[in-house]
């Protein structure tokens, strides 16, 4: 099954706003709101940061927000940190059962 | 507080099986669901499957259907993945991850995941 198409990398400085896409079709992202984004450091389990579009779980920073247009999702982080420099990855509900991943998405602080 | 708990590497032959258990706590168990993931090597992950923990109905990504069984024991409060016909290619870090809600065998309450093991590598080589 294919992945969600993320961007490879993407890059900002401190304090600075990014936002990373996650592009699917209609048969998944643009067809629930089952979409998810996850922060994973090297080494590490991937940890929740936004669900079913644009929720926070309690905990993640009001840095991190989602949004959905059509078939494609967005992460946003502002005022980046030197911590946010991580990998993330989207998910999303794909119809007949199954779960999607994006192939993720380098986050560099410059 | 809310734990998954997974069991340690292995490697294994080509052709051979592997069992991977995940041990939770600090939740009632069979009030959640629980996928198997996995991330190989420098890649995205990749959804395997979920299980109800409380009867085992299970949903099975559908390029694994044939090779990955997962079950659950209730008693102690744990679920195992296992994958057979092993190939290089299954060389991954294997996560457990929970469902915030219930998990059928055509659906959940919740699709995305809240918590997860601290993952497993499975390396298969010759």
């Amino acid at each position: 099954q294919s992945a969600l198409t993320q961007p490879a990398s993407v890059s900002g400085s401190p304090g600075q706003s990014i936002t990373i896409s996650c592009t699917g079709t209609s048969s998944d992202v643009g067809g629930y709101i089952y979409v998810s984004w996850y922060q994973q450091h090297p080494g590490k389990a991937p940890k929740l940061m936004i669900y079913d579009v644009s929720n926070r779980p309690s905990g993640v920073s009001n840095r991190f927000s989602g949004s959905k247009s059509g078939n494609t999702a967005s992460l946003t982080i502002s005022g980046l940190q030197a911590e946010d420099e991580a990998d993330y990855y989207c998910s999303s509900y794909r119809s007949s059962n199954t779960l999607i991943f994006g192939g993720g998405t380098k986050l560099t602080v410059l | 507080q809310v734990q998954l708990v997974q069991s340690g590497a292995e490697v294994k032959k080509p052709g051979a099986s592997v069992r991977v258990s995940c041990k939770a706590s600090g939740y009632t168990f069979t009030n959640y669901g629980i996928s198997w993931v996995r991330q190989a090597p420098g890649q995205g992950p990749e959804w395997m499957g979920w299980i109800n923990v409380y009867n085992g109905n299970t949903n099975y990504a559908q390029n694994l259907q044939g090779r990955v069984t997962m079950t659950t024991d209730t008693s102690t409060n744990t679920v195992y993945m296992e994958l057979r016909s092993l190939r290089s290619d299954d060389t991954a870090v294997y996560y457990c991850a929970r469902h915030p809600g219930y998990c059928s065998s055509t659906s959940c309450f919740s699709y995305y995941f809240d918590h997860w093991g601290q993952g497993t590598l499975v390396t298969v080589s010759s």
